[in-house]
């Protein structure tokens, strides 16, 4: 099946810092979603991005369909950001139809 | 965007017994939605697919009959962990599509054995 990296697995910044989080996965796909999960465990949707560039306010992000990654990036970081940012795929082959395979998450802090 | 309820949100149970966690779609109709699994500390592992009118189908490693799903409407599927024992413990969340297009996920649903 298809694999998905996320890279870095961890994230110190203080408050205002800005980040790259990196997503790389193996195969075509027909969807790529960004998730922050909460500390209650729910998966808020960041943004829906098979391929281009999206923003939202502090939040953008940049699919590189034929490369294979995608990068979501945070500007001026607040405390509230902390969690951890999952990246989740869906294989364009097979039967995959609207099956999520998800990465192994960044987990990000940030301090005031 | 769309909302998927999951209802409860926390259960606690005595080994042995069964549970049952209901997933709703409450603004569009869902003739797929599946269910995952997320240990502490883990990510989220595809659990089963859950169509509208059909059986479930199951990912490798998932034991179907004790993990039950039944998707009796487009708005609405359960994930029933029968006879449930400690290790079943996890949190379990599912989501629901309009293919093609974005996924969301309900409000997940945290099951202690004890």
């Amino acid at each position: 099946g298809i694999q998905v990296e996320q890279s870095p697995p961890d994230l110190i910044l203080q408050e205002g810092a800005n980040s790259t989080l990196r997503c790389n996965f193996s195969d075509s796909v027909n969807n790529l979603q960004w998730f922050h999960q909460n500390p209650w465990g729910q998966l808020i949707n960041l943004f829906y991005i098979p391929s281009g560039t999206k923003q939202n306010g502090r939040l953008s992000a940049t699919t590189v369909a034929t490369e294979r990654y995608s990068l979501l990036y945070i500007s001026s970081s607040q405390t509230t950001d902390s969690g951890v940012y999952f990246c989740a795929v869906e294989s364009a082959g097979g039967t995959s139809y609207g099956k999520l395979t998800f990465g192994q998450g960044t987990i990000l802090t940030v301090h005031p | 965007g769309a909302v998927v309820s999951q209802h409860p949100s926390r259960v606690i149970c005595k080994s042995g017994t069964s549970v049952k966690i209901e997933c709703r779609s409450l603004d569009f109709q869902a003739t797929t939605m599946f269910w995952y699994r997320q240990f502490p500390k883990q990510s989220l592992m595809l659990m089963a697919t859950s169509n509208e009118g059909s059986k479930a189908t199951y990912e490798q490693g998932v034991e179907k009959d004790k993990f039950l799903i039944n998707h009796a409407s487009l708005t609405l599927s359960t994930l029933t962990v029968t006879s449930a024992h400690p290790e079943d413990s996890s949190f379990y969340i599912c989501s629901a599509q309009q293919y093609p297009g974005e996924l969301f996920f309900g409000e997940g649903s945290r099951l202690t054995v004890l």
